[in-house]
């Protein structure tokens, strides 16, 4: 089945420490993005590709940079993370801007 | 402008009954109205969608009530069940792009 896979659904990493998180879709929609999601909140927006193209939301951090090597995979890179940064980190992909973004099941942050 | 207000923030339904859930928007550019489910520690999945051209748009057991005169948009659960104890959001889209504004949430658990 086609979908969008999120590794590793759990991670734990200590303050400051370095982490990066993948997403891959078997989809081959053309965006991607990165969601943060904190417990009993909406899913927020960090940033997303179209194609190749990076396009980061005013409000996120400069600790959060993302990778996209190519269609199918994405990286989401915490440089220092803090304890706030705990959270559900959820990537989506859509074909162009027209269509339903599909979320990946999220990978969980632990911050020690 | 990109608000969208939902609520309750949390809902208990009997078995059988009607789950409501209501959102309200500002922005008149908004075109794409989703509502998703999400189980805990799963990422959001698209329930059902409706478009500002229709009043309402039914999928089985679930039914979007949209006014547009009054920017509102609704979701009915009928025969609710307990399976289909989740959180809810509602989104909306604008014209110019696929960047999702999403609800606060709602929290629904139907009791057996």
């Amino acid at each position: 089945d086609a979908m969008v896979i999120q590794n590793p659904r759990y991670q734990v990493t200590q303050f400051g420490k370095p982490v990066t998180l993948s997403c891959s879709q078997t989809l081959n929609h053309n965006v991607m993005y990165w969601y943060q999601q904190k417990s009993s909140q909406a899913p927020k927006l960090l940033f997303h590709y179209y194609d190749k193209d990076f396009n980061n939301e005013a409000d996120t951090p400069d600790n959060f940079q993302s990778r996209r090597p190519n269609t199918s995979f994405c990286f989401l890179d915490i440089r220092s993370p803090g304890l706030g940064d705990a959270a559900m980190y959820l990537c989506a992909t859509s074909v162009g801007f027209t269509d339903t973004q599909y979320f990946g099941p999220g990978t969980r942050l632990t911050v020690l | 402008q990109q608000q969208v207000k939902q609520s309750p923030q949390s809902l208990i339904v009997q078995k059988g009954g009607i789950s409501i859930i209501n959102c309200a928007y500002e922005n008149t550019a908004f075109d794409y109205f989703p509502w998703y489910q999400q189980f805990p520690g799963k990422g959001p999945a698209l329930l059902i969608a409706i478009r500002p051209d229709v009043s309402e748009k039914k999928e089985g057991r679930f039914t979007i009530s949209f006014n547009k005169s009054a920017k509102q948009f609704s979701l009915h659960i009928m025969d609710s069940q307990p399976g289909d104890s989740a959180t809810y959001f509602c989104a909306a889209r604008n014209n110019a792009g696929n960047m999702l504004t999403f609800g606060g949430g709602t929290r629904l658990m139907v009791k057996p």
